[in-house]
């Protein structure tokens, strides 16, 4: 069973600074991994997508690396803003299957 | 594109009632419709999945006899939770998907408070 662990929990940091989220998963045979953000009482959004053939994926400030053979995907986020504020979910594919992991609780403090 | 509407977006009622919440892929076939729960502080767990057209497969653990889900369509799925009471209250999340394997587009989540 694949088991999907985010690294931390939560993070609090100042505003501008850069920072790196992690994302580790048990089993390499996975067909995609997703970054996603959920603000309070919402969904999800997905932030950007990797396949499994891919080693990273980049939209503006935010960078997505996959390192298959190690289990580990980082999300990077430059020069964080305070609207940056919200919980950051991985989720790994295999089959048709998503399995998440629990979140990191990111604060951008002014 | 790739747009999920779920609604109602939140729903407040007394134990015993039943509560239908509806998922719409808007500009997309879904073939494949998910069905999560989440709980405060924690990450969304699998309920179901759902072809359209077939009987839903259910994770290990949910009553499907509590949870019924119909995908008569490939835009709409539907979820309702039949007698709810106060353990069911939760934040329901749907996510559609136009392929095996491919990306899960989610809707906003329904709030549902049982009293």
């Amino acid at each position: 069973k694949q088991e999907v662990t985010q690294i931390p929990a939560a993070l609090s940091v100042p505003e501008g600074e850069n920072l790196v989220l992690n994302c580790s998963f048990t089993d390499s045979a996975i067909y995609n991994l997703q970054w996603f953000r959920q603000d309070p009482g919402k969904g999800l959004t997905s932030l950007l997508l990797i396949q499994s053939s891919q080693r990273e994926q980049t939209s503006g400030r935010l960078n997505a690396s996959l390192d298959k053979s190690s289990g580990r995907s980082t999300l990077y986020i430059a020069a964080s803003q305070p609207g940056d504020s919200a919980t950051y979910l991985c989720g790994e594919t295999s089959g048709s299957r998503l399995t998440f992991g629990e979140g990191t609780q990111l604060t951008v403090n002014p | 594109g790739a747009v999920v509407s779920q609604h109602p977006s939140r729903v407040i009622c007394k134990s015993g009632t039943s509560v239908k919440i509806e998922c719409r892929s808007l500009d997309f076939q879904a073939t494949t419709m998910f069905w999560y729960r989440q709980f405060p502080k924690q990450s969304l767990m699998l309920m179901a999945t759902s072809n359209e057209g077939s009987k839903a497969t259910y994770e290990q653990g949910v009553e499907k006899d509590k949870f019924l889900i119909n995908h008569a369509s490939l835009t709409l799925s539907t979820l309702t939770v039949t007698s709810a009471h106060p353990e069911d209250s939760s934040f329901y999340i749907c996510s559609a998907a136009d392929g095996p394997g491919q990306p899960q587009h989610f809707g906003d989540g329904t709030r549902l408070s049982i009293l």
